[in-house]
């Protein structure tokens, strides 16, 4: 079974330009989720999607964050002006989603981006 | 808010020792309690898990205790191997998002 793909692994940007990520799940999960891991620290969530809808976004930086999950299947996360502190690795999981199948979740390699 | 506190921030274990990494948590909400390795560069990966109806799990050399009393739980490490150099993370949750810890740096030496 193929795991939680992500893409691109790395990224250098300059403060203030834009970036975006790419997040495909494992065939069959409906809950994606994708984390900021800082250095040093455990992952933190972003949001939460359930198939194409968002079940929680309140840790997402709005005014410069946005997601989407089209067709509830890959997922996009872009960041846009970066600033400095948006430096981390983002991860992405997935979990099969309802009842306590989602609780298992399975991160992917992560991208991790450096903001100068 | 950190919502799961993680100790130590470090271990270093002789091969073939017990290491021990304990978690505590605030939130009775949670029921479902997961341990992630991580190695440099990559994702974290599930290790075990542990829900609260139960005070222990053990898969291989690994074995979950769980307090739920005293809402702590730990992760035992026997016979470490130098393989087992990796991050740590516990982490809790009530079906939703993971709570993680802050990560535990583990370093066997051969």
């Amino acid at each position: 079974e193929a795991g939680v793909a992500q893409s691109p692994r790395y990224k250098i940007i300059e403060k203030r330009q834009s970036v975006a990520f790419w997040c495909n799940p494992i065939s069959g999960h409906a809950t994606l989720y994708w984390y900021q891991q800082i250095l040093g620290q455990g992952p933190k969530l972003l949001i939460q999607f359930q198939n194409n809808g968002v079940v929680d976004d309140s840790q997402l930086p709005k005014d410069r964050f946005s997601a989407e999950r089209l067709k509830g299947v890959d997922s996009t996360l872009k960041i846009q002006p970066a600033k400095l502190e948006d430096s981390a690795v983002y991860l992405c999981a997935s979990s099969l989603g309802g009842g306590r199948g989602a609780y298992e979740q399975y991160f992917g390699p992560g991208t991790r981006l450096t903001v100068t | 808010q950190q919502q799961v506190k993680q100790s130590p921030q470090s271990l270093i274990v002789q091969k073939g020792g017990i290491s021990i990494i304990n978690c505590a948590y605030e939130n009775t909400a949670f029921d479902y309690f997961p341990w992630y390795q991580q190695f440099p560069g990559k994702g974290p990966a599930l290790l075990i898990a542990i829900r609260p109806d139960v005070s222990e799990k053990k898969e291989g050399r690994f074995t979950i205790s769980f307090n739920k009393s005293a809402k702590q739980f730990s992760l035992h490490i026997m016979d470490s191997q130098p393989g087992d150099s990796a991050t740590y993370f516990c982490a809790a949750s009530n079906g939703y998002a993971l709570n993680f810890g802050k990560g535990t740096s583990l370093l066997v030496t051969p």
